[in-house]
């Protein structure tokens, strides 16, 4: 399996516009990840999914952020409009059975917003 | 609240040198604690997975060690290579099935030669 692939690896954007990262998990994993990482604060979950159903979206900063998950194989996390501050890097990650099992992280995107 | 604290926040060593990471946590109850290593531009990746009853796990030149009543870990690198320079985060996993892991925010190690 080639594990968690993600794209864009790099993102640079203007302040204002859409940004929409992607991720598809390892086959067979029930569990899909969103997280930001930055310096300051380190790895925050965003939002999950089970078997493609969003459960726990009180990580999102704000309403400009939006996933989904439409089928088992790819996920979409979507800022609009994008910030400065949302600058950071975003992983998904996947797990297979159970909510607190070994996460299976992508290589993650680098956001800039100018 | 669920935190967990990682010390120091950076660290650097000569090459073959030993170390020791500290991680401390308020996680409780919780099912079992994890430590990944996260090179620079990638994910993280699992070392070690300690479940609450265990008191130490070695993974090659990697060994962690927990003790559940002064909810402490510690992961110990001997003889430190230069592919060791990385971050290593420590990752709590609540006992409720329904909570999520709770991460700290790392120590970054840079191994030099």
């Amino acid at each position: 399996d080639a594990g968690v692939i993600q794209s864009p690896r790099h993102e640079v954007t203007e302040m204002g516009q859409e940004v929409t990262l992607r991720c598809k998990p390892i086959s067979g994993h029930d569990y899909l990840f969103w997280y930001r990482q930055t310096m300051m604060r380190g790895l925050e979950l965003l939002i999950y999914f089970n078997n493609n159903v969003p459960i726990d979206d009180s990580g999102m900063p704000e309403d400009r952020f939006s996933a989904k998950m439409p089928n088992a194989s790819f996920s979409t996390l979507k800022i609009q409009p994008s910030e400065p501050r949302d600058s950071a890097v975003y992983f998904c990650a996947s797990s297979q059975a159970q909510l607190n099992e070994k996460l299976f992280f992508g290589s993650g995107t680098q956001l800039s917003v100018l | 609240k669920n935190q967990v604290e990682q010390s120091p926040q950076s660290l650097i060593i000569l090459e073959g040198k030993n170390c020791t990471l500290q991680c401390n946590y308020t996680v409780s109850p919780f099912s079992n604690l994890r430590w990944y290593k996260q090179d620079t531009g990638r994910g993280p990746v699992s070392l070690t997975i300690m479940t609450f009853s265990e008191n130490t796990k070695s993974n090659g030149r990697y060994t962690a060690t927990l003790d559940a009543d002064t909810k402490q870990s510690s992961l110990h690198i001997t003889a430190s290579q230069l592919s060791d320079s990385a971050s290593y985060i420590c990752v709590v996993s609540p006992l409720s099935g329904n909570t999520p892991l709770v991460f700290g925010k790392g120590t970054r190690l840079s191994v030099i030669a």
